[in-house]
């Protein structure tokens, strides 16, 4: 069964630091997303993706973020400089239809 | 904008018993709601989607209904096994949203044996 990858699973980083986020979305579908999920916390939307640009964005994702499909398979997520409060798992999620997919998440710590 | 509640409080059950989940969302009504499980450390996996004018759906153990009056989605599992044992997550598209899912913090389900 087709499955959204995302690398890596854990990065480590420092503080200022740049920092990007690789997804490989399930191969026919057309929206690609960026969650984040804080430990102990709810699943924040931050990001959707339609037709090679952004359709929507939360007010977490600030100047410091930026997504990109820069092939027609790879999605990414890039954190200009990273900040402690960045630390977080982030999900990358694609969908078809209204239901979406999850990969497995990259849990981000910031140093 | 919309806000989502979910029972934060942990729901233990005996095995082989069905689990009531709920979720109350605050303010219009949405076009579908959508069930997620989450595993620790994993992300929420899709089990499904109920739209506004369908009261209920069904999926082998999963029951999902829908009330659009009482702003309630009730998520069920029949014959509960430790297996079921994960948090699930209610979540909603936020109107006009392309598909903008916010999502409620999750109810913590432990099936004992």
């Amino acid at each position: 069964e087709p499955e959204v990858t995302q690398t890596p699973s854990h990065q480590v980083t420092q503080m200022g630091q740049e920092v990007i986020l690789r997804c490989v979305p399930i191969s026919n579908h057309l929206y690609f997303y960026w969650y984040r999920q804080i430990l102990g916390q709810k699943v924040e939307f931050l990001v959707s993706f339609y037709n090679n640009e952004i359709s929507e964005k939360s007010e977490i994702f600030d100047d410091q973020f930026s997504v990109e499909r820069p092939d027609g398979s790879n999605f990414t997520l890039k954190i200009r400089s990273t900040k402690l409060e960045d630390s977080a798992m982030y999900f990358c999620a694609s969908s078809s239809l209204e239901e979406q997919y999850f990969g497995p998440g990259t849990r981000l710590t910031v140093t | 904008s919309q806000k989502i509640e979910q029972n934060s409080e942990a729901l233990n059950i005996q095995e082989g018993k069905t689990a009531t989940l709920t979720c109350n969302y605050t303010n219009y009504s949405p076009a579908y709601l959508q069930w997620y499980r989450q595993d620790p450390g994993r992300g929420p996996v899709f089990l499904l989607l109920i739209r506004e004018n369908e009261k209920e759906k069904r999926k082998e153990r999963l029951k999902v209904t829908f009330d659009t009056t009482l702003k309630q989605s009730l998520f069920h599992i029949t014959a509960s096994q430790p297996a079921d044992s994960a948090t699930y997550l209610c979540a909603l598209e936020e109107s006009g949203g392309y598909n903008k899912l916010i999502f409620g913090a999750g109810t913590r389900l432990a099936v004992h044996p």
